[in-house]
């Protein structure tokens, strides 16, 4: 089955720096790749995602890039904020089906004031 | 999107037992997903649940430890049985929904045992 790879497992950056958290996949057949935001004691939430044919793609602050020949993507979060403090999850998905998708272990965010 | 609810929020239990958790969404979906995310830790895709047939169940899930019912489109459970301390987690439900097949996960269920 599919593996996913995320690192860093922590992320600490002072607040109007950048953020990028990197995933690398196994199945050269996935071609679903959500990114979520986890903040403590909440729901995962999906804040972007990006599709096999797509390189790159870019809402406000944050940006996926997806790499199919190196199987790798990242998810890039400019001018952060305090309020980007979370866990962030990749996830890679073989066939249709968003829901069924494996995650990454997730990267831990600290926005530092 | 999706509005989706989960019952119980959270519950603490015996070993032993069994806790059934519910999931009801807003809208038909074709699939709800049942997921677990032990503490600290990352979400595991438990099984797939198809209104009308059996669940589709992911390596190292089995349906006597985790039946699944989905009686309509909106509505799904998900029992977990003769629990031990090691099926202590958060239990979510998910669907997936909207024109581009976006994931919504429910609230989550936070199971103690003990």
């Amino acid at each position: 089955g599919e593996n996913v790879e995320q690192h860093p497992s922590t992320l600490s950056v002072q607040e109007g720096d950048s953020a990028v958290i990197k995933c690398t996949y196994s199945d050269s057949a996935s071609n679903y790749f959500p990114w979520y935001k986890q903040e403590l004691g909440k729901r995962p939430q999906l804040i972007i995602d990006i599709r096999s044919n797509v390189g790159e793609k870019k809402d406000q602050r944050i940006a996926v890039t997806l790499n199919k020949t190196a199987k790798h993507f990242s998810l890039h979060i400019t001018e952060t904020q305090p309020e980007d403090s979370a866990v962030y999850f990749c996830a890679a998905t073989l066939g249709t089906n968003a829901g069924k998708s494996t995650f990454g272990d997730g990267t831990t965010l600290t926005v530092k004031p | 999107s999706a509005v989706i609810s989960q019952k119980p929020s959270r519950d603490i239990c015996q070993r032993g037992t069994s806790l059934t958790i519910q999931c009801q969404v807003d809208s038909q979906v074709t699939m709800m997903f049942w997921y677990r995310q032990q503490p600290g830790q990352s979400l595991t895709l438990i099984a797939t649940a198809n209104q009308g047939s059996e669940a589709t169940y992911e390596s190292g899930f089995v349906i006597d430890k985790f039946p699944i019912s989905r009686p309509n489109l909106t509505f799904s459970t998900l029992t977990v049985s003769n629990m031990s301390p090691e099926d202590s987690s958060i239990y979510l439900c998910s669907v997936e929904t909207g024109t581009s097949g976006e994931q919504f996960f429910g609230p989550g269920t936070r199971l103690t045992v003990l």
